[in-house]
């Protein structure tokens, strides 16, 4: 089945503690991204990446991490979390077609994250 | 202003009505605009996809784009205690390597 999975999908932290989410595709799309959900704020673009070792901040970089070393792989790291970046997090994935990311993203299940 | 605008509901109607859900933006570039649908606790999924003006039907949804002025409606016939969920509206400057930009999304509740 197609699909992008992330872990882990609930996790609860205290401030400072360094954390990785993963995010996993298996239908050989180039273009990943990371968002976060809060309400009354809708969906914010924290990071994307084209492709293999090529990433890029979107709206909200601020105090998150990616990397790109697989194509399959997007894993998102807080680094220093704090109370703010308590959220629902969403990876997402692209295909490209000659070159251009489709506009159709598929989404993965959501990880909720709570920062103590 | 905010670039995308969307009611966040909620909106709550009985089985079988028509419902609408609408957006207004801002940005005359856009040229893409997307409708996803998010069922509590999952992520969201397309729903439907437009290019330019105009409508595009799919069973009992309807997607339509006034880009004269700025605003993009999604209708549902005949609807379904299954469609209740929070609805997205996304748009994206071009087709390629520019980020979606979305609305804050429409809670709907279908009542049985």
């Amino acid at each position: 089945e197609a699909q992008v999975t992330q872990n882990p999908r609930y996790l609860i932290t205290v401030t400072g503690k360094k954390l990785t989410v993963t995010c996993s595709q298996n239908m050989n799309h180039e273009y990943m991204s990371w968002y976060r959900q809060d309400p009354g704020l809708g969906l914010r673009q924290i990071y994307y990446s084209m492709n293999v070792e090529v990433t890029d901040k979107g709206d909200v970089p601020e105090g998150y991490k990616v990397s790109r070393k697989e194509k399959r792989n997007f894993p998102l790291i807080l680094e220093s979390p704090s109370p703010n970046q308590t959220s629902l997090y969403f990876c997402a994935s692209n295909p490209l077609f000659r070159g251009v990311v489709y506009n159709e993203q598929f989404f993965g299940p959501g990880t909720r994250l709570t920062v103590l | 202003q905010k670039e995308v605008e969307q009611d966040p509901g909620p909106l709550s109607v009985p089985e079988g009505a028509i419902v609408s859900l609408n957006c207004t933006y801002s940005n005359s570039a856009f040229q893409y605009f997307m409708w996803y649908r998010q069922y509590s606790r999952k992520g969201p999924e397309l729903l439907m996809y437009t290019y330019s003006s105009g409508n595009k039907e799919d069973g009992r949804f309807t997607a339509q784009v006034d880009k004269s002025s700025k605003y993009i409606s999604l209708f549902i016939r005949d609807s379904q205690p299954s469609d209740s969920a929070t609805y997205l509206c996304a748009m994206t400057l071009a087709s390629g390597n520019t980020p979606l930009v979305f609305g804050k999304g429409t809670r709907l509740s279908v009542i049985a």
